[in-house]
């Protein structure tokens, strides 16, 4: 069964340094997400991403993110200058169709994000 | 602005007892409202969905959830427990109109007793 694929699983990084996280989608999705769940707080939407631009952003997605689809299969986020407040289990999800329709979206594992 | 309430951290169960998971819900509009599931150092997976077709909903391993406006909520149950189930629990919904994003709960964590 196809599934979204996330690396790495974890990435330690230094406060002021760039990270980008990757994921692979599903190969016949075409809409793609971002989530983050900071320990011990709900899953939370940061973007989505359809037709090689920005669907929809939250409020969390501030100039210090960025996401991008590189080549035909890689989605990934970048956070420019990471702060201790980004240490967070960030999730990717893709979907054949917008998330405002009943459409489902399919979750990578994750990758754990620590800010030192 | 829309939001969901899940009604426990923790839940633990026996096995083989009944299985509630609650979660409520706020949203302006009927929305489009999910339970996934995530095992330990997996994705969420979706258990499943209430599209405004049925008020009874039908999941995957013997899961269900009945949607019911009135209360706005959206409980997740099983008849009975498995080991296997052991596991973290999220209400999600979309408010739909457009929108991509899902709104979570905080989640609960489901520990079956042998």
């Amino acid at each position: 069964e196809p599934e979204v694929t996330q690396t790495p699983s974890h990435q330690v990084t230094q406060m002021g340094q760039e990270v980008i996280l990757r994921c692979v989608p599903i190969s016949n999705h075409l809409y793609f997400y971002w989530y983050r769940q900071i320990l011990g707080q709900k899953v939370e939407f940061l973007v989505s991403f359809y037709n090689n631009e920005i669907s929809e952003k939250s409020e969390i997605f501030d100039d210090q993110f960025s996401v991008e689809r590189p080549d035909g299969s890689n989605f990934t986020l970048k956070i420019r200058s990471t702060k201790l407040e980004d240490s967070a289990m960030y999730f990717c999800a893709s979907s054949r169709t917008s998330g405002g329709s009943t459409d489902t979206q399919y979750f990578g594992p994750g990758t754990r994000l620590t800010v030192l | 602005a829309q939001s969901v309430t899940q009604l426990g951290s923790h839940v633990s169960v026996s096995e083989g007892a009944l299985v509630l998971l609650r979660c409520n819900y706020s949203s302006s509009v009927p929305p489009y409202l999910f339970w996934y599931v995530q095992y330990p150092n997996q994705g969420l997976q979706l258990l499943l969905k209430y599209t405004s077709a049925a008020t009874l909903v039908k999941g995957i391993n013997g899961f269900e959830a009945e949607f019911k406006k009135s209360e706005t909520s959206f409980h997740l149950t099983k008849p009975s427990a498995h080991m296997s189930d052991a596991a973290e629990y999220f209400c999600a919904l979309n408010p739909g109109g457009g929108a991509d994003g899902l709104t979570f709960g905080k989640g609960t964590h489901l520990i079956i007793q042998p």
